[in-house]
């Protein structure tokens, strides 16, 4: 059965800190994985991984696909309290068009 | 990337009643998904809805408690059939514009039953 499993569930740290999530994989035809942050109720896209060791930028988070170990991690450099999320992972098998749904982070970053 | 209007945004309802959820596109898309988040866990989805075809559900949902149209290719709507306090969740419903987005998600329709 297709499954994917994020680490840390919950992650408290202060604002300055750098942060490592993690997500790993168990995917027939893995296709694409992908990040979102949520704050509210719809998740916010980040970013779309598809190709493993090319690492995507945006400010100060970024993300990097390990194919070979069936993983994920996304960094963020420099928290700020606005960075307090759940932030969800998800995979794409190849030819369903569905995304499979990782547990999430749920990030707090005090003042 | 494509702009989903999706409402209602919240509600409360009594258990056995119904809900209906509707999602608008700004563009034409072939499939669109409806996703449940209960309190505390992570997004699964309920279907797969194309239009001119009967809806797609994932296992442990039926179409008689999730009934779904999608009548053209930029409008959805599911339904929450003779609700219980369990269907308390967040719905939402999303496309694939297309691209190196991944999905999009409507807002969101809170939905507790009491």
């Amino acid at each position: 059965e297709d499954k994917v499993v994020q680490s840390p569930l919950s992650l408290v740290v202060h604002e300055g800190d750098t942060v490592t999530l993690n997500c790993s994989y168990e995917v027939t035809n893995f296709r694409s994985l992908l990040w979102y942050k949520q704050e509210k109720k719809a998740p916010t896209f980040l970013f779309m991984l598809t190709s493993s060791g090319i690492e995507k930028k945006s400010g100060r988070l970024s993300s990097i696909l390990d194919k070979k170990e069936l993983s994920s991690i996304l960094n963020i450099t420099a928290t700020q309290t606005g960075d307090s999320a759940i932030y969800l992972c998800a995979v794409e098998a190849s030819g369903t068009y569905k995304y499979i749904f990782g547990t999430g982070t749920r990030l707090k970053v005090l003042a | 990337s494509a702009v989903i209007s999706q409402k209602p945004s919240r509600d409360i309802c009594q258990r056995g009643t119904s809900l209906t959820i509707q999602c608008q596109v700004d563009s034409q898309v072939t499939m669109m998904f409806w996703y449940r988040q209960q309190p505390g866990q992570s997004l699964t989805l309920i279907a797969t809805a194309n239009q001119g075809s009967e809806a797609t559900y994932e296992s442990g949902f039926v179409i008689d408690k999730f009934p779904i149209s999608r009548p053209n290719l930029t409008f959805s709507t599911l339904t929450v059939s003779n609700m219980s306090p369990e269907d308390s969740s967040i719905y939402l419903c999303s496309v694939q514009p297309g691209g190196n987005y991944g999905y999009t998600f409507g807002s969101g329709t809170r939905l507790t039953v009491v």
